[in-house]
């Protein structure tokens, strides 16, 4: 079973501030990188996926860089609206047909 | 286009009771898994198949059992419901051990609570 860690477990921020958190994962049989939101009541949807050493992924104002080697990703977001407002988490996906995801970073924007 | 359906959507179980939960997907995916949401616990493997008529433990599996005798359908089930299974259960589906960047589709969630 892989460790995967993700930090801050929790973050409150207010509209307009950047922010970012990590993923940390084993670095041994890695095949891919994936990122996804979580909004309260609703199911994860899929972020952001990157397999490649120094990949780095953008949509709109999130953005994800990847670093296989030393086994961490993180995930930034410019400019924080309250419509962030989600529990993001990782999965690093090694082999097996299966993602085992890291406990999240819950984000919160106030106005 | 449907997706992944899960059914019910709510439960209320007494303890001991036992229930099945359905995962149906409609994307000819091979892959599908059963996870548990609980607070500051993350999403929780536990079990996956890799096909039709194969089943696999997750990081979870005590006190559930799981049937994939259809390509479409995965089944969970509680043979003797307890307080601690109560959760938010989640299906998902994918092509990921085909292809690794490709990501899971996930259904809306079947919240259960064991009194």
């Amino acid at each position: 079973i892989l460790n995967v860690e993700q930090s801050p477990q929790s973050l409150h921020v207010q509209e307009g501030d950047s922010t970012n958190f990590t993923c940390s994962f084993p670095s041994s049989n890695f095949y891919a990188l994936h990122w996804y939101r979580w909004e309260t009541a609703k199911s994860p949807e899929a972020l952001f996926v990157m397999t490649l050493n120094g990949d780095e992924k953008k949509k709109g104002r999130i953005s994800a860089t990847l670093n296989t080697k030393e086994g961490y990703s993180y995930l930034y977001i410019k400019g924080s609206q309250p419509e962030d407002s989600a529990t993001y988490l990782c999965a690093p996906y090694n082999q097996g047909g299966k993602l085992i995801f890291g406990q999240g970073t819950e984000l919160s924007v106030k106005p | 286009n449907a997706g992944v359906t899960q059914t019910p959507k709510f439960r209320v179980l007494k303890t001991g009771q036992s229930m099945t939960l359905l995962c149906a997907q409609d994307m000819n995916h091979e892959y599908m898994y059963w996870y548990r949401q609980d607070p500051g616990m993350g999403l929780r493997l536990i079990h996956y198949s890799v096909g039709e008529g194969t089943t696999a433990k997750g990081e979870v599996p005590d006190g559930y059992n799981v049937s994939r005798l259809k390509k479409q359908n995965f089944l969970l089930g509680l043979e003797s419901a307890a307080p601690s299974q109560t959760s938010v259960y989640f299906c998902a589906s994918s092509r990921i051990g085909e292809d690794p960047t490709y990501g899971y589709t996930f259904g809306s969630g079947t919240r259960l609570t064991v009194v």
